[in-house]
């Protein structure tokens, strides 16, 4: 699977857009790029997936170049409840289990 | 609920005991998968089960480790004479499994596993 690399960690403050941008060089054209939140003492949970351009859904947004070597998870307007930790994951299409292989992930600090 | 219930949330024992896991997926998910997680990291692939059947095994799962899952409903994950490095959050997830689609894993929210 490809190797995903995103910052370790960013600050923003309330009522910013938040963008966290993943590269991913040796994406492979069956790949999907997958984005998951996950807080304190809980399961990751899935924000938004996309293979090319751009994905929007009511949480975020994601910005795929032409050739799919990064993407950008935008966050509109953060809130303090937005503080979590970021995973970049490509995912296989073709793969036969589907199993997610997670990187360190981006800590996002909002303030107020 | 009808998310992924996980049980118990908190396991405390002694090195060398056994210990067992529970996971309930969504029930109409025919795949499941067990992560392992440290303080700091992302979640590590454990093992994944479609229906019934296990299909893979990480080199993570030693031979102390063991996962069912009977009748491709709940699954278990057991641990034999546990170790220091044993202690993690144990995530359960699962999805649907469509063929031509990448469907979202639904993660419980862990059974947090600490070994004295």
């Amino acid at each position: 699977l490809a190797k995903t690399t995103q910052p370790i960690s960013m600050d923003s403050y309330e009522g910013q857009e938040v963008n966290i941008t993943c590269s991913h060089n040796n994406i492979a054209t069956n790949d999907y790029i997958t984005w998951y939140q996950q807080f304190p003492s809980q399961g990751p949970r899935f924000i938004i997936q996309g293979y090319k351009t751009k994905v929007t859904n009511e949480v975020a947004s994601l910005f795929i170049p032409a050739d799919r070597k990064s993407s950008t998870l935008s966050l509109p307007r953060v809130s303090l409840s937005d503080t979590a930790v970021y995973y970049c994951l490509v995912a296989t299409l073709s793969s036969n289990t589907g199993k997610l292989i997670f990187g360190q992930g981006t800590t996002l600090q909002v303030k107020p | 609920d009808t998310g992924v219930s996980q049980d118990p949330r908190h396991k405390i024992t002694k090195r060398g005991q056994n210990v067992t896991f529970r996971c309930d997926p969504i029930s109409e998910h025919n795949r499941l998968y067990w992560y392992r997680q440290t303080l700091g990291q992302g979640p590590e692939f454990l093992t994944y089960f479609q229906n019934e059947a296990q299909l893979e095994k990480s080199r993570l799962l030693s031979d102390r480790f063991s996962a069912e899952r009977p009748k491709g409903s709940f699954s278990t994950l057991e641990i034999q004479r546990t170790e220091q490095g044993d202690s993690a959050m144990y995530l359960c997830a699962s999805s649907l499994g469509v063929r031509g689609e990448l469907e979202p894993q639904h993660f419980g929210d862990g059974t947090r596993l600490s070994i004295l």
